[in-house]
């Protein structure tokens, strides 16, 4: 079992629509968690990182962690085309920070 | 610069020659990171730099990976004897430093990549 798992997809929407994208993990230990942007052939982009449970918003992204759960999650309202990526979750614990464990990714499609 | 940069963008290379990636982290920013990304897989750490020291490598995959920084900036992932299951985006991130809190200084930031392919 990964340390991380992502829905890969292909999740497809309507513009407009509030997507919701998904993250669990099984190590306890993780602290920090980050959310990354990437389109075809580039490399990631960071949109959010949090700390601590709970929520956190920046514009149309609100990043929210419940570490009972181990579950995080990214919400986008009024998705856009240009939101059309694939979205990678990332975390790591307090020891070694610096290592990323990553989700697989998960590819998301806004129509026009 | 204003970005992480990696070079070259794409490789193609012959099974068992040797290879060499370069990259150029965001001026100021003293940790360098190496990641490989495999078609259907997330994101895999290499190895870590903190200026040009290297206090964990455990993500080389074998001794045919090796890594060095120089003058605390740009860093060179070396590939010898490649095979084709080396195939893949090989990412470099950097940050401004690592250390516990503010979570701000240890965010890492990526480069485009270079798309190897081993033939």
């Amino acid at each position: 079992q990964k340390e991380v798992e992502q829905d890969p997809g292909p999740l497809s929407v309507p513009e407009g629509a509030i997507v919701s994208l998904n993250c669990t993990y099984s190590n306890s230990a993780f602290q920090y968690f980050m959310w990354y942007r990437q389109y075809s052939r580039k490399g990631p982009e960071l949109l959010m990182y949090t700390y601590s449970s709970g929520n956190k918003e920046d514009g149309r992204f609100t990043a929210q962690v419940d570490k009972s759960s181990k579950y995080i999650s990214l919400f986008i309202r009024d998705s856009q085309p240009s939101d059309s990526a694939t979205y990678l979750c990332a975390m790591s614990d307090r020891r070694r920070t610096y290592k990323y464990i990553f989700g697989t990714g998960t590819r998301l499609k806004v129509l026009a | 610069g204003a970005g992480v940069s990696q070079s070259p963008s794409n490789k193609v290379t012959e099974k068992g020659k040797d290879v060499e990636l370069r990259c150029d982290p965001i001026s100021g920013h003293t940790a360098l990171y190496w990641y490989r990304q495999s078609l259907g897989q997330g994101l895999e750490f290499l190895i870590y730099f903190q200026g040009n020291s290297a206090p964990d490598k455990s993500g080389l995959p074998s001794d045919r990976f090796s890594a060095e920084r120089t003058g605390g900036s740009v860093s060179t992932l070396t590939i010898q004897r490649t095979q084709q299951e080396d195939s893949a985006v090989y990412l470099c991130a950097s940050s401004l430093r690592q250390e516990s809190r503010p979570l701000a200084k240890n965010i890492q930031y990526f480069g485009a990549g270079t798309r190897l392919s081993v033939l």
